[in-house]
């Protein structure tokens, strides 16, 4: 079973602050790396996908780095906003099959305005 | 806009019924997927499908099974429901290969009573 593990379980900042978080996987057979955002009573929707080490990828006041050799992602939120409260998921793929995706436990983020 | 439409937000059903969620793509994706998600645990696959009539276990199918019949619809069956079925299920859809993300239903909340 391949482990990816996201931390911190939540997180509570206050609105302007910029916060970060970390997902890592196995660093062995890495083909891919998806971040979604999943809003409360929504449907997770994808941020990035992400496939080359040293990858960063940004979406506004989001954006994601990638380091495939230690096997870790950081998702960085700059200012961050009340809209932004969310769990942040992210999801390894190892072989380009895109049904063999394996999902963290997610970040659930709290900015109180 | 590319939809993944699932049958029910919330749903309640009685211990030992045989319950059906229901789960319609519009993007002619081939692969199709069902998870749940518990608190503190990743998003775990139950079964996916890549083609008609064609399924696959996941890594927690104990209790539940399967139907595609047509491309664009996957059903997940709880064959004799159990209290611990009780929890989030999401249906989400991709294409077969590439660097694609899934696309995802805005879930169903199981409770078994």
């Amino acid at each position: 079973i391949l482990n990816v593990e996201q931390s911190p379980q939540s997180l509570h900042v206050q609105e302007g602050d910029s916060t970060n978080f970390t997902c890592s996987f196995p660093s062995s057979n890495f083909y891919a790396l998806h971040w979604y955002r999943w809003e409360t009573a929504k449907s997770p929707e994808a941020l990035f996908v992400m496939t080359l080490n040293g990858d960063e990828k940004k979406k506004g006041r989001i954006s994601a780095t990638l380091n495939t050799k230690e096997g870790y992602s950081y998702l960085y939120i700059k200012g961050s906003q009340p809209e932004d409260s969310a769990t942040y998921l992210c999801a390894f793929n190892r072989n380009g099959d895109n049904n063999d995706m394996r999902f963290g436990a997610g970040t659930r983020l709290t900015v109180k305005p | 806009d590319v939809k993944v439409t699932q049958s029910s937000r919330y749903l309640v059903k009685r211990t030992g019924e045989k319950v059906f969620l229901e789960c319609v793509q519009d993007m002619d994706h081939e692969n199709m997927f069902w998870y749940r998600q518990d608190p503190g645990l990743g998003l775990r696959l139950i079964y996916f499908s890549y083609d008609v009539k064609m399924k696959e276990k996941g890594d927690i199918p104990e209790g539940y099974s399967v139907s595609r019949e047509k491309k664009e619809r996957f059903s997940l069956i709880l064959e004799s429901a159990s209290t611990n079925q009780t929890s989030m299920y999401l249906c989400a859809s991709s294409p077969l290969t590439g660097n694609q993300p899934q696309h995802f239903g805005d879930g169903t909340r199981l409770s078994i009573l």
